[in-house]
């Protein structure tokens, strides 16, 4: 009964690189939140998604970032050149709308911009 | 806007001992409230919750009173163990179709020592 699955769990980048990062929610959850935590801070929405939909974007930044989340496989959080500011903890979450609404959480992906 | 603040860290405390550790919010309308753990090396758990004025959310010793005269949600504990040692997160959810949209506190870090 996996979790839900993030990886990679460390991940480095040179300035100007695309990091690319996945989420794979619990069995049978079909929503999925990111979240990141720039360090001393709390965690902050990005977006969420149901598969094949975006839901909500709002927490974003307008540019170099995306996600999507595809009829299969996981869902993928992309930056495209990414700059030092980008070094955070993403975090990933699922919900499923029938349960306890109870987001769970992975154990994060750690991206560290050179 | 919606915010959540906690008492900085970190706290240190012996074993046995009585923690507090408080947590304030602002909002509009009639939030849910949280307290998620972060074990070291883990993805977020969440510890306990309150969906309205007054109900206490407990989980393993842990309680929280949502307390909407002081917009507040402190977590306690009678008597701490080596294994409570952790980062604490408050948070709130504002949107009722949008319950995983979480606005977090920026986590307070638990010591406890033998």
């Amino acid at each position: 009964n996996a979790g839900v699955m993030q990886n990679p769990r460390h991940l480095v980048r040179r300035r100007g690189q695309e990091a690319r990062l996945r989420c794979s929610p619990m069995k049978g959850h079909s929503h999925v939140y990111w979240y990141r935590q720039l360090p001393e801070e709390g965690l902050k929405f990005m977006v969420y998604l149901q598969k094949e939909n975006i839901i909500d974007e709002s927490g974003m930044p307008k540019e170099r970032f995306s996600a999507e989340f595809p009829k299969e496989g996981p869902s993928i959080l992309r930056i495209q050149q990414v700059v030092r500011g980008d070094s955070a903890a993403y975090f990933c979450a699922s919900f499923a709308w029938s349960g306890t609404g109870e987001l769970f959480f992975g154990e994060g992906s750690r991206l560290t911009v050179l | 806007g919606d915010s959540v603040t906690q008492m900085e860290g970190p706290v240190t405390l012996s074993e046995e001992a009585f923690l507090t550790i408080n947590c304030t919010y602002t909002a509009t309308g009639y939030p849910s409230l949280f307290w998620y753990v972060q074990y070291p090396g883990e993805g977020l758990q969440l510890l306990l919750k309150a969906t309205k004025a007054d109900d206490k959310g407990s989980n393993k010793g842990f309680e929280a009173t949502y307390r909407k005269e002081t917009t507040s949600f402190h977590l306690e504990k009678g008597s701490v163990q080596v294994s409570d040692s952790a980062v604490y997160f408050c948070a709130l959810s504002a949107g009722s179709s949008n319950t995983g949209k979480l606005i977090f506190g920026q986590g307070t870090t638990l010591q406890v020592k033998p």
